[in-house]
């Protein structure tokens, strides 16, 4: 079965600094990652996938993710974090069937001015 | 610009009550899916379907049913609102295939059931 981890509730990080958002998963199979983001009473959005390929995977609003294999990580990063990124985000993970994706617990990032 | 509408942004209901969710998409996606979102938890599959009268339980469908009579529309059914069914409800869509996967998602529904 699929599992996915965010092993922080919450991240803080200044404005203009790089900000990571951790994530790790257990799939059988080559996994398909995903990170969502969602603002305040909104719905997911998406922001980026790896499915094969590239292991850094480029994705909406600068963010982007690198995919490790040996780590069983998909970590979210950004260069340098902006007040509007302040949002809680989500990790998710399928197997490579046409099955449902997998959520993590999400984690709530904080950018602060 | 492509779509999956929830009904209802917010609806207050009574226990024992018999609560609809309609979820209508308008991409003519195959996939379709029913999650509910609590704080800690995270997003928990209630139901999917990929096709047309087909469903498929998840992760904690009790208390639940589903129905999908037409590709664009997939309704949750709470036949017997209890308090902690009081929750987000986030209806997504998907193409089927493998280099996909993506879902979109409405704005979601929350209910409070008292």
């Amino acid at each position: 079965a699929q599992s996915v981890a965010q092993p922080e509730d919450q991240v803080n990080v200044a404005e203009g600094n790089p900000l990571t958002v951790k994530c790790t998963y257990s799939v059988s199979g080559n996994p398909y990652l995903f990170w969502y983001v969602q603002y305040p009473n909104r719905g997911l959005q998406f922001l980026l996938k790896y499915i094969t390929g590239d292991n850094l995977v480029k994705g909406s609003y600068g963010f982007e993710a690198e995919f490790n294999k040996s780590q069983t990580s998909f970590h979210l990063k950004k260069p340098s974090a902006l007040v509007s990124d302040s949002a809680l985000y989500f990790c998710a993970v399928r197997d490579g069937g046409n099955t449902p994706l997998v959520f993590g617990k999400g984690t709530r990032l904080s950018v602060i001015a | 610009d492509v779509k999956v509408t929830q009904s209802s942004r917010y609806l207050v209901k009574r226990t024992g009550e018999k609560v609809f969710l309609e979820c209508v998409q308008d991409m003519d996606h195959e996939n379709m899916f029913w999650y509910r979102q609590d704080p800690g938890l995270g997003l928990r599959l209630i139901y999917f379907s990929y096709d047309v009268k087909m469903k498929e339980k998840g992760d904690i469908p009790e208390g639940y049913s589903v129905s999908r009579e037409k590709k664009e529309r997939f309704s949750l059914i709470l036949e017997s609102a209890s308090t902690n069914q009081t929750s987000m409800y986030l209806c997504a869509s998907s193409l089927r295939g493998l280099n996909t996967g993506e879902l979109f998602f409405g704005e979601g529904s929350r209910l409070t059931v008292l």
